[in-house]
């Protein structure tokens, strides 16, 4: 299968902890973003990356996240000081290139439970 | 208010019914439209693009207004598996940032 690879699927941690999420994209893909979302939402921009360039962020996303793409591959997302807040799926996503037509796919989520 | 507004709904229809969901955006400048469907605790599926002709596949059509910022989707013969949530995007130029609405519940039943 070559789509959209997140792993891992489910993870639960204590308030406080760090975790790290790991996307990798459709190999052939560019643009690689990520989105949280909660129950009864649309998916919320986080970040996205063409190739290794971090292009935009979001004005939500508080200094406790990170996210990276070190050789415009696979991407990781951290969360530092996790809060029971943060629970959440979190989506991500690739595309072709950058042009405006190129649609998303997304990988299956890391659902994140912070107790 | 929010970029990207949907009806929550739920729409509840019977089987063979013709279904239209709305969607406003607030940026006038938004390049690209599409409409993604997602299953209960799945992630979201591109349904389909839309474009400013209007563009139809199968029993699904998307149309886009630019002057009035709004994009419609109709679903005719409504079948069981047709119950998703829907949800409405929009992007900006160059592939940037794609801002989602909170979608749209539609149950068929039989």
């Amino acid at each position: 299968d070559t789509g959209v690879s997140q792993n891992p699927r489910h993870k639960i941690t204590k308030r406080g902890q760090n975790v790290t999420f790991r996307c990798d994209p459709i190999s052939e893909h560019n643009r690689l973003y990520w989105y949280r979302q909660t129950l009864g939402q649309g998916p919320e921009f986080l970040t996205y990356f063409q190739n290794e360039a971090q292009l935009e962020k979001s004005r939500l996303l508080s200094d406790r996240f990170s996210a990276e793409r070190p050789k415009g591959s696979f991407s990781t997302l951290e969360i530092q000081r996790t809060e029971q807040g943060d629970s959440a799926m979190y989506l991500c996503a690739s595309s072709l290139d950058d042009t405006s037509n190129s649609p998303l796919h997304f990988g299956n989520g890391t659902r994140l439970t912070v107790t | 208010r929010k970029e990207v507004e949907q009806d929550p709904g739920p729409f509840n229809v019977p089987e063979g019914a013709t279904v239209a969901f709305n969607c406003t955006y607030s940026n006038s400048a938004s390049q690209s439209f599409f409409w993604y469907r997602q299953d209960c605790r799945k992630e979201p599926k591109l349904l389909m693009s839309v474009y400013s002709s209007g563009n139809e596949d199968g029993r699904f059509t998307a149309q886009l207004n630019r002057a009035s910022q709004y994009i419609s989707l109709l679903i005719r013969d409504s079948k069981l598996s047709d119950s998703a949530t829907y949800l409405c995007v929009v992007r900006g130029r160059n592939a940037g940032k794609s801002t989602f609405g909170d979608g749209t519940t539609l149950t068929v039943k039989p």
